[in-house]
């Protein structure tokens, strides 16, 4: 099945550090999606994206869909303890008609303070 | 009660018992999904039910039974399950055919 590359696969960063995230699929992809999850939590979307070369923002959460429309990257900045957490990405390939979401493995975000 | 709920959020059972995962959504959508999250992989889509009908069903055993009574409620049906079914079991919700999935807090089971 479809495969998301998602990288890195883990982050050790100080407080108020900036945060860079992508992934990366080899199907054309007509939606990328963001999640967080916590500890003993589900997914909690972050941010959606529907265009080619759209930037969207959450707070101090940044999200661009790749021009490619085979890639997508997510931005924290002055990041904060409680950004702690797991970052998905998920996207729906172009000509899906069931809304199925392929999901990448993740990025374990640790923050010392 | 908002969003997608799930009960219970904690399961231990051994591998000759009979229980079920329930999960109530409460965003209006008429789509549902299960899905099952292991340790170091991505997340494995289950099961879909879009207006009720099952649509999909992802080569899962038959010892995993899926039932969605109305647009709203989603049971997953357990029954002589192995230790490595263990995982979280998330639910999930949407529009049908629409993107954005808005997920449950999961229920952690453990299959002894």
């Amino acid at each position: 099945g479809q495969q998301l590359n998602q990288s890195p696969q883990s982050m050790f960063i100080q407080e108020g550090e900036d945060v860079s995230m992508n992934c990366t699929s080899s199907s054309i992809f007509n939606t990328w999606l963001w999640y967080k999850q916590d500890p003993g939590e589900g997914p909690v979307l972050l941010i959606a994206l529907y265009k080619a070369g759209e930037l969207t923002s959450n707070g101090r959460l940044t999200a661009q869909f790749g021009i490619t429309r085979k890639d997508s990257f997510l931005n924290i900045s002055a990041s904060i303890p409680s950004d702690v957490g797991i970052y998905f990405c998920a996207g729906q390939i172009r000509g899906s008609t069931l809304g199925r979401l392929y999901f990448g493995r993740g990025t374990q975000l640790t923050v010392w303070p | 009660e908002t969003g997608v709920t799930q009960t219970p959020r904690h399961l231990v059972m051994g591998m000759t018992n009979k229980k079920s995962l329930k999960c109530e959504q409460h965003l209006g959508h008429n789509a549902m999904y299960w899905y099952k999250q292991s340790a170091k992989k991505p997340l494995e889509l289950m099961f879909v039910y879009s207006l009720e009908e099952r649509v999909e069903n992802n080569s899962v055993p038959s010892r995993f039974s899926p039932e969605c009574p109305n647009s709203s409620h989603l049971f997953l049906h357990l029954h002589t399950l192995q230790p490595e079914d263990s995982a979280l079991y998330l639910c999930a919700s949407s529009q049908a055919g629409w993107h954005e999935q808005y997920f449950g807090p999961g229920t952690r089971l453990t299959v002894t």
